[in-house]
């Protein structure tokens, strides 16, 4: 059963920093594109990033160019996001989702990050 | 950025309703198209892709048509469990966009 966990959402200061992780399982991880997706509360999706299988390509919607970085490591079938420099307009529900390429056909169950002072 | 424009925001439809949802890309995407299926507080639930390519597991009530600019999603006979928001996504080029979404609500 493929399973996707995220973590490391939570509180942060405008300026802040998080790093948000996802444990992957179920899959042969390091065989699929993986990505974030983000939904602000009572809003609709946003595609913030997405990485190729073995990391060598990697995308990121304007918004968050120059202050998310997306990362994997296959040996430990995690995905992570860092986020820096978080302004209010950050704060959404940040889903993992398997897939990158085209669409994504799993997703965790999300982890909420909120900017407020 | 491809704009993906969703019609109508929200429809309300009673069980055994036919319902169909419009979703209009801002320029050709082919048919690099997926629907998206959230119920609150759950991720979203990936129902089509290719546009007409039904996902293992989602009934056969769930149907997608279209290429180019213009697609549709259908449910032929409204079921309890489908009241739900639903999104469509262009797959056509990165940054991957999303409709705004259309509400399915009991009416």
């Amino acid at each position: 059963e493929v399973q996707l966990v995220e973590s490391g959402g939570g509180l942060v200061q405008p300026g802040g920093s998080l790093r948000l992780s996802c444990a992957a399982s179920g899959f042969t991880f390091s065989t699929y594109w993986m990505s974030w997706v983000r939904q602000a509360p009572g809003k609709g999706l946003e595609w913030v990033a997405n990485i190729k299988q073995d990391g060598s390509d990697k995308n990121y919607v304007d918004s968050v160019k120059g202050r998310f970085t997306i990362s994997r490591d296959n040996a430990k079938n995690s995905l992570n996001l860092q986020v820096n420099s978080l302004r209010a307009e950050d704060t959404a529900v940040y889903y993992c989702a398997r897939g990158g390429s085209y669409w994504a056909d799993y997703w965790g169950q999300g982890t909420l990050v909120t900017v407020s002072s | 950025d491809i704009q993906m424009t969703q019609s109508p925001s929200s429809v309300s439809a009673s069980v055994g309703d036919r319902v169909t949802i419009t979703c209009r890309a801002s320029q050709g995407i082919s048919s690099w198209l997926a629907w998206y299926q959230q119920k609150p507080g759950k991720a979203p639930k990936l129902l089509i892709s290719a546009a007409s390519s039904l996902q293992s597991g989602v009934p056969s009530r769930f149907s997608g048509s279209g290429s180019g600019t213009d697609f549709t999603l259908t449910i032929s006979s409204l079921q309890p469990e489908d009241f739900a928001t639903y999104y469509c996504q262009q797959a056509n080029s990165f940054p991957f966009t999303f409709g705004g979404g259309t509400k399915v609500e009991i009416k």
